[in-house]
């Protein structure tokens, strides 16, 4: 089945403890990227990965990091998270990007919160 | 900078009415617009793609059409369902800019259908 795929689920952690999110798709996706969703304030781009190795800041990058190793995967990383980092977070994918006909697709979510 | 508004922000109706949202985007120059479904606590599924060429896109009971020189779109849903509660996401993805792919989302609508 053609997915996008996030984990964990949901996390709840300490301010200032390293932590990853993983995003991995299986459609062989060249565009990769991440957002988050406030209430109030909508989605919102966090990251954005062009291809293996191409990756560039959305709106709210700071206190974010990202990585894209392998086509497959786009982890999200916060170094050192702090309560206004809660959040749902999701990873989307897409083949590419420039043509109207490419689609979006969202993973199911992660909701963090920092405590 | 894109901007988009639905309307209503929320909507109560009962089972087997038809219903229209609406999308509006300050920007014209995109390359496609999607709607999403999102269930509480849920990640975002796709319910229809229209690239900026077309006028409307149709999937089951739902249609969708876009009046990209005016920055409007509309999603018809026909015969609604108890199932069809959830929140209803524009987004538009922009052919301008430097932030490649991003898509740029609505506050959503909150549809309620009651038997």
């Amino acid at each position: 089945e053609a997915q996008v795929t996030q984990n964990p689920r949901y996390l709840i952690t300490v301010t200032g403890k390293k932590l990853t999110v993983t995003c991995s798709q299986n459609m062989n996706h060249e565009y990769m990227s991440w957002y988050r969703q406030d209430p109030g304030l909508g989605l919102r781009q966090i990251y954005y990965s062009m291809n293996v190795e191409v990756t560039d800041k959305g709106d709210v990058p700071e206190g974010y990091k990202v990585s894209r190793k392998e086509k497959r995967n786009f982890p999200l990383i916060l170094e050192s998270p702090s309560p206004n980092q809660t959040s749902l977070y999701f990873c989307a994918s897409s083949l590419s990007v420039g043509d109207s006909s490419y689609e979006q697709y969202f993973g199911p979510g992660t909701r963090l919160t920092v405590t | 900078k894109q901007e988009v508004t639905q309307i209503p922000a929320a909507l109560s109706v009962p089972e087997g009415e038809n219903l229209v949202l609406n999308c509006s985007f300050t920007d014209s120059a995109i390359y496609n617009l999607q709607w999403f479904r999102q269930d509480p606590g849920k990640g975002l599924t796709s319910l229809l793609l229209i690239q900026s060429s077309q006028r409307e896109q149709t999937s089951g009971r739902l249609n969708a059409s876009l009046d990209k020189s005016s920055g409007r779109s509309t999603l018809y849903i026909a015969a609604s369902q108890p199932g069809d509660s959830a929140t209803y996401l524009c987004a538009v993805q922009d052919a301008g800019g430097t932030s490649y792919g991003k898509l740029t989302f609505g506050q959503g609508t909150i549809l309620t259908v009651h038997p």
